[in-house]
């Protein structure tokens, strides 16, 4: 089972760039979640979806956009790429059919704008 | 408002015990997890636990719940080296989101 799958592992930018980072997952959950770690900071929601045609704003939104393309794929874009948005993004997607929601993870891109 | 809190950095001796702590402020919060992260992967979810339990046990891991106090311990026996990890304690609040601490940094020294 591939669960939530995330490309590109890495990528290095130039400040001023745009990228969109992909995510999909194949567990057939209907939440799906952007998170950005730094050190000593955690995880930060940058945005969610909690249903497909769904988006929301979490702790850190500024410098970022979203698009819950279907019930499988959530893509977070950086229009204008700054050296404060280098970080370790998280892809996680979680059911929210049942009592528990736990979450499960991509393995993350890392992403470094110079 | 909503938040979950853990000390960064423990360090045991291979074979001890270990005892990663966390404090959360939602008194809602139904479930409480741990997240294990190996370094350059994503967050695996280890164990859970129900709000109205006190206890949960799962073959080398047991977990704590002290509701009154908001205070969730995961206990992890025998540590080996594999155990080097990240470990985040998450409490899941109301609405779609889980609130992560920043998560405890575990050293196993052979």
């Amino acid at each position: 089972n591939a669960g939530v799958t995330q490309t590109p592992k890495f990528q290095v930018l130039k400040t001023g760039q745009s990228m969109t980072l992909q995510c999909a997952q194949d567990m057939n959950h209907n939440s799906m979640y952007w998170y950005r770690q730094d050190p000593g900071m955690g995880l930060r929601l940058i945005y969610y979806s909690a249903s497909e045609g769904t988006t929301d704003k979490g702790e850190v939104p500024n410098g970022y956009n979203v698009s819950r393309l279907n019930k499988r794929e959530f893509s977070l874009r950086l229009e204008s790429a700054a050296p404060s948005q280098t970080s370790v993004y998280f892809c996680a997607s979680s059911s929210q059919g049942a009592k528990t929601r736990p979450q499960h993870f991509g393995d993350g891109t890392r992403l470094s704008i110079l | 408002g909503e938040d979950v809190e853990q000390s960064l950095f423990l360090s045991v001796r291979e074979g001890d015990s270990s005892v990663i702590n966390c404090t959360y402020t939602d008194s809602s919060s139904t479930y409480l997890y741990w997240y294990k992260q190996e370094p350059g992967a994503g967050l695996q979810l280890l164990t859970y636990i129900f709000s109205n339990m006190d206890m949960k046990q799962d073959q080398r891991l047991t977990v704590l719940l002290n509701k009154k106090d908001k205070h969730l311990s995961l206990r992890i026996a025998d540590t080996q080296t594999g155990d080097s990890a990240i470990y985040f304690c998450a409490e899941q609040a109301g609405g779609f989101k889980t609130i992560f601490g920043a998560g405890t940094r575990l050293f196993v020294k052979a």
